[in-house]
């Protein structure tokens, strides 16, 4: 069935170097996969979303590009800031045929320190 | 803006009690979710709906039911509370006509069981 994979349960780096997120995902159906972020006592909210193959999207200085010949979908940013800590959720639409249902990896705790 | 709204945003339930928590979405969003989140952890799906008067079982239904009179509300109904219960709980709502669809959360709900 549809899952979506991300290997790290926690990531801690120094402000300045650049962050690396993993995400894998499985699907028979669709490809469209998320990134949600959520900061401390907040709400998941949607960072940055795609579905074309080899095609880097961007937003708030993250970036991803989906990759479908490795099924990856990794986050990416160049410089990591203090409030870039935060607990990032890949995701996936599982396509029409399952409603587009959307399935949540474990999530990725991000912990920037100066 | 699309909202969901999630009440009560705390309670502290006694042990073996009833508890309902409530969530109304103005997107016109025919699916919702509900989510449990424990400290440091990511989202795990309870129940979900994707018609008013059907509900769906996630990935960790045992304890909870659900319920979904309308497209606007959903409920999350723990008939008699534990306190393995205490968490966050998200509800969210999508649209689950495109692949390409954000999913939009309400602020959480912090349960406490004593």
């Amino acid at each position: 069935g549809d899952s979506v994979t991300q290997t790290e349960g926690l990531v801690t780096l120094t402000e300045g170097l650049p962050v690396m997120l993993n995400c894998t995902y499985q699907t028979a159906y669709s490809t469209f996969l998320f990134w949600y972020v959520q900061h401390l006592n907040e709400a998941p909210k949607l960072l940055l979303k795609s579905s074309t193959d080899n095609k880097r999207t961007e937003h708030q200085g993250f970036h991803a590009t989906l990759h479908k010949s490795s099924s990856s979908f990794h986050l990416q940013k160049s410089s990591a800031q203090l409030s870039d800590s935060a607990l990032y959720y890949c995701a996936l639409s599982a396509g029409r045929n399952n409603n587009n249902r959307i399935f949540f990896g474990d999530g990725t705790q991000l912990v920037v320190k100066p | 803006e699309a909202a969901v709204t999630q009440s009560p945003r705390s309670k502290v339930a006694v042990t073996g009690g009833k508890v309902t928590l409530s969530c109304h979405q103005t997107n016109n969003h025919d699916y919702m979710y509900w989510y449990r989140q424990d400290t440091g952890h990511g989202l795990r799906l309870i129940h979900y709906s994707y018609v008013a008067d059907s509900t769906e079982k996630g990935d960790i239904p045992d304890g909870y039911k659900a319920s979904r009179p309308s497209q606007e509300n959903f409920s999350l109904i723990l008939e008699l509370a534990s306190l393995s219960q205490t968490a966050v709980y998200f509800c969210a709502s999508s649209d689950p006509t495109t692949e390409n669809t954000e999913v939009f959360f309400g602020k959480g709900t912090r349960l406490t069981v004593v």
